[in-house]
């Protein structure tokens, strides 16, 4: 029972391409959040949003922007698509007052972004 | 900024056998959340067990615990009776106004 569905499994793009990656949650979360999976650094935070339409910057926000138009859904688009960008990107969500009130975030299992 | 440090890159144990991974951890915030969680092959990230700043008790969950020293600021993950089960990648995380930090993870190897 997957409750943070990620578009694609695997995504081969070109260098300058605009890329978007979609997750989707069915748990009513007001939280959502992505990620970047590096070897060595582990996950750093992308762009978060607290509510519909609503964004905020990360730690590496360069060379992204999110949309997030309806509750449920929260894009990551990559606007020109760089080789350093080659990563795996994980989406999350949480519920309102995560983590005090529960036990909180539940993740996609991942996007594998190569662009070449 | 906080930040959150796993200085071991790679672990690994017998079967049946105990480890422990370490973390240490930096936060201005005086109420935060610490959690482990494991991420195998299928990269489906699993939360293993979580301990709330405030609580001096240290969490267990069935074969894991943890040592928190928050005057330390150390968090380590003990793993008892490993199985092959528990071979992943492992990440320690703390919060900071609703959001996760993570560190840069361990792989943990478990031998038969």
């Amino acid at each position: 029972d997957v409750k943070v569905t990620q578009s694609s499994r695997y995504l081969v793009k070109r260098t300058g391409e605009k890329v978007f990656l979609e997750c989707v949650q069915d748990m009513d979360h007001e939280n959502m959040f992505w990620y970047r999976q590096d070897p060595g650094l582990g996950l750093r935070l992308i762009y978060f949003s607290y509510d519909v339409k609503m964004k905020e910057k990360g730690d590496i926000p360069e060379g992204y922007s999110v949309s997030r138009e309806k509750k449920e859904r929260f894009s990551l688009i990559l606007e020109s698509a760089s080789t350093n960008q080659t990563s795996m990107y994980l989406c999350a969500s949480s519920p309102l007052g995560s983590p005090s009130t529960n036990y909180g975030y539940t993740f996609g299992s991942g996007t594998r972004l190569t662009v070449v | 900024a906080q930040t959150v440090t796993q200085s071991q890159p790679e672990m690994s144990v017998q079967e049946a056998e105990t480890v422990t991974l370490s973390c240490t951890y930096d936060t201005s915030e005086s109420d935060y959340y610490l959690f482990w969680y494991k991420q195998p092959p299928s990269r489906q990230m699993i939360l293993v067990i979580r301990q709330e700043a405030y609580k001096q008790q240290n969490a267990t969950e069935n074969r894991f615990s943890v040592n928190f020293q928050k005057a330390a600021k150390s968090f380590s993950l003990k793993i008892s009776d490993s199985q092959l089960g528990d071979a992943a990648m492992y990440f320690c995380a703390c919060t900071s106004y609703g959001k996760l930090t993570f560190g840069q993870g361990t792989i943990l190897t478990v031998h038969p």
